[in-house]
């Protein structure tokens, strides 16, 4: 069936440098595209979206491309912190009123100090 | 505040028990959603409603069942049916599209433990 993946399922970067957490996404029909983060015990939270007659849309620290060539969807963090720890999720979304969503498995960051 | 809420945020229950979790919304969204996550995994979607009094099957909906009743509560029910219920259970929200932001808003999650 078609479905969204991470290659990367842990992540290790130094504080301060970047990070580059990528999903590839299966589903044509897919629209919308949304990076969630999750904090250990808590339920995901929106970080930023895209639409896909956009290629980039920046953030506060954080940048999402989208490249709909070879299905594929990145989410940067500049200058990484210790708060950044968490697991990472994309979202694809699609249906008349983007009511189907479906998740990749989540990358997990860590930062070092 | 506007929010989702999910309780209680921890829940053991014995084999063969039947259990409800809840989910509520003040953010009048219209649709609303269960996943399920075990440990180290993503989100597996178990059921979902766009409306009220009706709702559809996800990926992982045998032994669990729902109601929507009111637009702004949606529980979940494990039934002893379900064979391996332990795991971590969020609920979400969202508008169905029209504005600028679609995403799902989460609850903090209900944590269920099977003795």
């Amino acid at each position: 069936g078609e479905s969204v993946g991470l290659h990367l399922p842990t992540l290790s970067v130094q504080e301060g440098d970047n990070s580059i957490i990528n999903c590839a996404y299966s589903n044509s029909a897919s629209d919308y595209f949304i990076w969630y983060k999750q904090e250990s015990g808590k339920g995901p939270q929106f970080i930023i979206d895209i639409r896909s007659n956009m290629d980039k849309r920046q953030g506060q620290r954080v940048t999402v491309l989208l490249n709909k060539t070879v299905k594929h969807l990145s989410l940067q963090i500049a200058a990484t912190q210790p708060g950044d720890s968490a697991v990472y999720f994309c979202a694809e979304n699609f249906g008349t009123s983007y009511d189907k969503v479906i998740f990749g498995p989540g990358t997990s960051l860590s930062v070092i100090p | 505040d506007g929010g989702i809420t999910q309780s209680p945020k921890y829940l053991f229950r014995k084999e063969g028990q039947n259990v409800t979790l809840s989910c509520e919304q003040n953010l009048n969204h219209d649709a609303m959603y269960w996943y399920r996550q075990d440990p180290g995994q993503g989100l597996r979607l178990i059921y979902y409603s766009q409306i009220v009094n009706d709702f559809q099957k996800g990926d992982i909906a045998e032994g669990y069942s729902v109601s929507r009743e009111k637009k702004e509560s949606f529980p979940l029910t494990v039934t002893s049916a379900q064979k391996n219920p332990t795991a971590f259970y969020l609920c979400a929200s969202k508008p169905l599209a029209g504005g600028d932001y679609n995403e799902q808003f989460f609850g903090p999650g209900t944590r269920l433990t099977v003795l």
